[in-house]
């Protein structure tokens, strides 16, 4: 979708360094998100924004720090990356809280941690 | 438990059959949403349902609040269907999170 940018689509980093990931939208939409996805599992929500500066934990938060200092960007830090933070990490974005808005998801962020 | 849950996790169809996926969640929702995903793909959002039934084009999504169940049909299928759908939830929350299922494969046969 063109109003969703992930970044890099692909990533391969050695354990132990630290891994940005970055997501841009185009939408001025208030709500981002950072989920991962694996196998076995529903994506898991790692950390999400409900405005600039404004930033809460999710279900997988440990090992993760997220900042966002402008609307349009979502940035995913892996502090020190392992081998379980291997995964395939998608941002969303949505325009309201409190439910009945759609999502728009990105593409997808394939990190490989060796 | 998980509060999503997804039937079949995996199924075959011919070409041209009439194809169900049900979910069932056990918590409040102010709305559910199907998504599909491709192969190797990103996450297209089909449909978001609060209440009755909605249609796009050959797919079909309902949903029945009491039972806490929904259904996502697609008609005349056809090989380019093929792909993860995936039943996800809101709570209603005023942080508009969601809550997946695993999902289901669906491959379509020529």
């Amino acid at each position: 979708d063109a109003g969703i940018t992930q970044s890099p689509r692909h990533k391969v980093t050695e354990t132990g360094t630290p891994v940005t990931l970055r997501c841009h939208q185009t939408e001025n939409h208030r709500y981002m998100y950072w989920y991962r996805q694996d196998p076995g599992h529903g994506l898991r929500l790692i950390h999400y924004s409900y405005g600039v500066k404004d930033t809460d934990k999710g279900e997988v938060s440990d090992g993760y720090s997220v900042s966002r200092s402008k609307t349009e960007d979502f940035l995913l830090t892996l502090e020190s990356a392992t081998s379980s933070q291997t995964s395939v990490y998608f941002c969303a974005i949505s325009e309201y809280g409190g439910g009945n808005y759609g999502y728009t998801f990105g593409s997808g962020t394939r990190l490989t941690v060796v | 438990k998980n509060e999503v849950e997804q039937s079949p996790q995996n199924l075959t169809a011919q070409e041209g059959e009439f194809i169900t996926i049900n979910c069932s969640y056990s918590v409040g929702i102010s709305a559910l949403h199907w998504l599909q995903q491709h192969p190797g793909g990103g996450i297209v959002s089909l449909f978001m349902l609060s209440s009755g039934k909605k249609k796009h084009g050959r797919l079909i999504a309902t949903i029945n609040i009491q039972e806490k169940h929904s259904s996502l049909h697609i008609t005349a299928s056809h090989p380019r269907d093929s792909a993860v759908y995936i039943c996800a939830v809101e709570r209603g929350s005023a942080t508009n999170k969601l809550i997946f299922g695993t999902g289901t494969l669906l491959a379509v046969q020529p």
